[in-house]
C-alpha cells in the first residue's frame, strides 16, 4: 500500500511565525501535491511538484511556498502564518497518470 | 474544466447496495472519472477509477454509459463503515504527467443500523 505521512496531525502556531508542513512518501513517486481543505470550499491545490527541486503554482499559492530536495520530500512553507491559513493541510502522491493518493492530514491552527 | 453534479446527501441501510450517480456534461475525450471516499479528520482515499463502460474492483462497480455524461459508483452490501463522504471527480487526462484534480462538494453517504 501506498504511504503518504504528514509529520504533525495537529499543529498550533501564533501569527507571524514561519510554519513547515512536512509530507513524506514511500512509494518513489513523481508528483507530490499540498492542498488545503476548508467547510464550504473543498480541497484547492496551493503547490505541487513533478520531480526534485521543481515546483508548479497550483490555485491559492499566495502565503506558501514549497521545498522537493528529495523524492520522497515535500515540504509546504507558510513564509509568515496568518489567521486565515487556518486549515486542514493534505499532502498527495502519484506516479504519472495515477490515481493520486493522500495522507491523513495536518490541522493547522494560527492564534 | 468539467464539473460535476453529484446528491448532496444519501441515506441507506445496512447491507443495502447503494448506487451514487454524478453527472459530467462537458468531459472531454481524454479526460477519465475517479471516484475518492474521505471519513473525517482523514485524507480522500482513491476508490476505483475508469473512462467507459464498466469498471470493478474489491470495493466497489464504476458504471459509466457510453455518452459519458454521467457516472455510477456503485457500493454492494453497505455496512456502518462506509459513512463517509464520496467525491466523484473528472481527471483531466495526462496533462504534463500529473493530474488535475477538481473537489466538488462530494455527496455524505450515511448508513444506518
Amino acid at each position: 500500500d501506498v504511504k503518504v505521512t504528514q509529520s504533525s496531525r495537529y499543529l498550533v502556531k501564533r501569527t507571524g511565525e514561519k510554519v513547515f508542513l512536512e509530507c513524506v512518501q514511500d512509494m518513489d513517486h513523481e508528483n507530490m501535491f499540498w492542498y488545503r481543505q476548508d467547510p464550504g470550499l473543498g480541497l484547492r491545490l496551493i503547490y505541487f511538484s513533478y520531480d526534485v527541486k521543481m515546483k508548479e503554482k497550483g490555485d491559492i499559492p499566495e502565503g506558501y511556498s514549497v521545498s522537493r530536495e528529495k523524492k520522497e520530500r515535500f515540504s509546504l512553507i507558510l513564509e509568515s502564518a496568518s489567521t486565515n491559513q487556518t486549515s486542514m493541510y493534505l499532502c498527495a502522491s502519484s506516479s504519472r497518470g495515477q490515481p493520486q493518493h493522500f495522507g491523513d492530514g495536518t490541522r493547522l491552527s494560527i492564534l | 474544466l468539467a464539473k460535476t453534479t453529484q446528491p448532496i446527501s444519501m441515506d441507506s441501510y445496512e447491507g443495502q447496495e447503494v448506487n451514487i450517480t454524478c453527472s459530467h456534461n462537458n468531459i472531454a475525450t481524454n479526460d477519465y472519472i475517479t471516484w475518492y471516499q474521505q471519513f473525517p479528520s482523514q485524507g480522500p482515499r482513491f476508490i476505483i477509477q475508469g473512462y467507459k463502460t464498466k469498471v470493478t474492483n474489491e470495493v466497489a462497480s464504476l458504471f459509466i454509459p457510453a455518452d459519458r455524461k454521467s457516472s455510477t459508483l456503485s457500493l454492494p452490501r453497505v455496512s456502518l463503515s462506509d459513512t463517509a463522504v464520496y467525491y466523484c471527480l473528472v481527471v483531466i487526462g495526462f496533462s504534463g504527467g500529473y493530474n488535475k484534480l477538481i473537489f466538488g462538494a462530494g455527496t455524505r453517504l450515511a448508513v444506518h443500523p
